[in-house]
């Protein structure tokens, strides 16, 4: 199986700051990385799927980059409602795997 | 608007079955692989199973292997996960999930406990 390494598992940022989360697939998944952002005691919700498009709906201030094999999710400048945890899946590779989560704490 | 609502997460005893439903509406059912996700309370997400739009393929973690089956039912806009053999460390969430490449939609869960 495809292991996804998320970096940080955790990171606390102010209003305003530019925050950036990395995942890095074990072998290459082409463009089939996705990023979902989690809150509290809901589902997950796709923010940004083929490593850099965003899903309809989601603020701006998302964006993903990368290829091959290292990818990233940046947030621009973090709102209070950013707070939330944060996985990249890739479903290039049975059996899609997901990131170990970073959780994201506004100051 | 899309929706899909799971129901029969309840506590069973190891060893137990249990049978996970998801209706799904305001997309084309049909042309969607489905999915059921994981997720211990506290913990990460984990991919369970995935059936192809027309249900002829289907695909499982190796920890649900022989134990689990994910079906479909397009005339009813209905995805089913049969879970037999259930042990302790399948209590989680568990998430129904539209989609493929990506996987775009998600249910609220129902929360499934194996417990003595």
């Amino acid at each position: 199986a495809v292991q996804m390494t998320q970096s940080p598992s955790s990171l606390s940022a102010s209003v305003g700051d530019r925050v950036t989360i990395t995942c890095r697939a074990s072998q290459g998944i082409r463009y089939d990385l996705g990023w979902y952002q989690q809150k509290p005691g809901k589902a997950p919700k796709l923010l940004i799927y083929a490593v850099s498009s965003l899903q309809r709906g989601v603020p701006s201030r998302f964006s993903g980059s990368g290829s091959g094999t290292d990818f990233s999710l940046t947030i621009k400048s973090v709102q209070p409602e950013d707070s939330a945890t944060y996985y990249c899946l890739q479903d290039h590779n049975y059996p899609p795997t997901f990131g170990l989560g970073t959780k994201l704490e506004i100051k | 608007e899309v929706q899909l609502v799971e129901s029969g997460g309840a506590l069973v005893q190891p060893g137990g079955s249990l049978r996970l439903s998801c209706v799904a509406s305001g997309f084309t059912f049909s042309s969607e692989w489905m999915n059921w996700v994981r997720q211990v309370p506290g913990e990460g997400l984990e991919w369970v199973a995935y059936i192809k739009q027309d249900g002829s393929e289907q695909y499982y973690v190796d920890s649900a292997k022989g134990r689990f089956s994910i079906s479909r039912d397009n005339a009813k806009n209905s995805l089913v996960l049969q879970m037999n053999s259930l042990r302790v460390e399948d209590t989680a969430i568990y998430y129904c999930a539209s989609g493929l490449q990506p996987v775009w939609g998600w249910g609220q869960g129902t929360l499934v406990t194996v417990s003595s």
